[in-house]
């Protein structure tokens, strides 16, 4: 069955540091991926988001490129800030019955310092 | 704001009580799905809905019952709470098509004492 992998947390930084946390997957079909960030205390929020082979998704300075080869989906940012402070989560969504899932990753912390 | 609303965000309960944990969405989703959170296991999957009428088990089903009456309601009901249930609790909605963007609620958590 399909399957996300994360990087395992929790991840302290400190402010202005460069921010990578790993994801890969495992699917049978051709799946749409997803970063997810969770604040405390609040539900999930869509980070950003990729259909295709070397579609790269971007918001508020986050990017991940879907490597169909490596099967990956990396979440990077050049300078973090204090309040990226969050759980972000990597996701999966395949299509045709495999839509009827989303499936994540067990989530990484991160922690930025001042 | 368009979105999905859940009720109560949070809730205590003694083992063997029965309740319901309330879900609306206001953007004319067909599909949504109840997820719960645990620590260091991400979101799994308990029920999931295509439309009214329809509904499916996910990933962890036992315990829970759901129905969908109409498209805008997807209740998760706890007939005997278990203390296995503490747990937050996650309503989500999604769109029709590719890339079937999810939107989440604010989450319920509720503990079984």
């Amino acid at each position: 069955g399909n399957s996300v992998t994360q990087m395992e947390g929790p991840v302290t930084l400190s402010e202005e540091a460069f921010l990578t946390i790993n994801c890969t997957y495992t699917a049978t079909g051709y799946p749409s991926l997803f970063w997810y960030v969770q604040y405390p205390g609040e539900g999930l929020q869509l980070l950003l988001k990729a259909t295709k082979a070397d579609d790269k998704g971007s918001n508020k300075g986050f990017e991940a490129t879907y490597r169909k080869e490596t099967t990956s989906f990396h979440l990077e940012k050049g300078s973090v800030q204090v309040s990226d402070s969050a759980v972000y989560f990597c996701a999966l969504s395949d299509r045709g019955q495999g839509a009827q899932k989303l499936v994540f990753g067990q989530g990484t912390r991160l922690t930025i310092n001042p | 704001n368009a979105g999905v609303t859940q009720t109560p965000k949070f809730q205590v309960l003694k083992t063997g009580q029965s309740m319901t944990l309330q879900c609306a969405q206001d953007m004319n989703h067909e599909y949504m799905s109840w997820y719960r959170q645990d620590p260091g296991m991400g979101l799994r999957l308990i029920h999931y809905s295509v439309g009214a009428g329809i509904t499916d088990q996910g990933e962890v089903p036992n315990g829970y019952n759901v129905s969908r009456s109409t498209t805008e309601d997807f209740p998760l009901r706890l007939l005997s709470a278990a203390p296995s249930q503490t747990s937050v609790y996650f309503c989500a909605s999604r769109e029709r098509t590719v890339p079937y963007g999810y939107t989440f609620g604010s989450g319920t958590r509720l503990t079984v004492v």
